[in-house]
């Protein structure tokens, strides 16, 4: 199984900041990773796939990058809506993988 | 529009067998390329890919669950059902669905999810 590690595992800001969070895979992915976004009590959300592609409805404010084994998410510009975690997934191989998710807070 | 809902039992007693259903809309289970997962999540904890089925009833499961899973579809009904036996008090989390959409021009994951059914294991 390939495992994906992030960090970091909780992240302090406030609105306006910019905020990175990092995704580790214990073996290249290629570029087949997902970013989710989870509110406390909800289903997550689907924020970026193939790593930096935007999914649709999704602020431009949420950039993606990275290839292989580190990948990144940024949040370019806080807003109080982003207040949430974070988690990434790898869909490059059976049996797809999470991160253990980033609390932004 | 795609919708998903989970729907099973609240409470299951360990060494029981655990049926969840996923009732879905907006799609269809026999185009080419669609998936429907099941994810789940203990509370507090990371999320856990645990199984995927695929409009040509193409079947892949979590290793370390695959002994104890069972993923099947009713096309007429859009339903996904997952079973798992030997339910025991770890297993307790909330169980997802989600729609995994064809491939057009690039693979997706999970786009759209259901709600979320939590299940605890306990006597």
């Amino acid at each position: 199984d390939i495992q994906l590690t992030q960090s970091p595992s909780t992240l302090s800001a406030s609105v306006g900041d910019r905020v990175t969070i990092t995704c580790r895979a214990s073996q290249s992915v290629s570029s087949w990773l997902a970013w989710y976004q989870q509110k406390s009590g909800k289903a997550p959300k689907l924020l970026i796939y193939k790593a930096s592609s935007l999914e649709s409805g999704v602020p431009s404010r949420f950039i993606g990058s990275g290839f292989g084994t580190e990948f990144t998410l940024t949040i370019s510009s806080l807003q109080p809506d982003d207040f949430a975690t974070y988690s990434c997934q790898q869909y490059n191989s059976y049996p797809w993988t999470f991160g253990p998710g980033t609390k932004v807070e | 529009q795609i919708t998903l809902k989970e729907s099973g039992p609240t409470l299951v007693k360990p060494t029981q067998t655990l049926t969840l259903t996923c009732s879905f809309s907006g799609f269809s289970l026999s185009t080419s390329g669609v998936g429907v997962g099941w994810i789940r999540q203990p509370p507090g904890k990371a999320l856990e890919w645990l199984a995927l089925i695929y409009w040509n009833d193409d079947k892949r499961y979590s290793p370390s669950l695959k002994s104890r899973l069972t993923i099947t579809k009713d096309t007429s009904k859009n339903q996904v059902v997952l079973t798992m036996t030997n339910m025991d008090p770890v297993d307790t989390a909330t169980y997802y669905c989600a729609h995994r959409p064809p491939l057009i021009t690039v693979s997706r994951p999970f786009d759209s999810w259901g709600q979320g059914a939590l299940v605890t294991v306990s006597s």
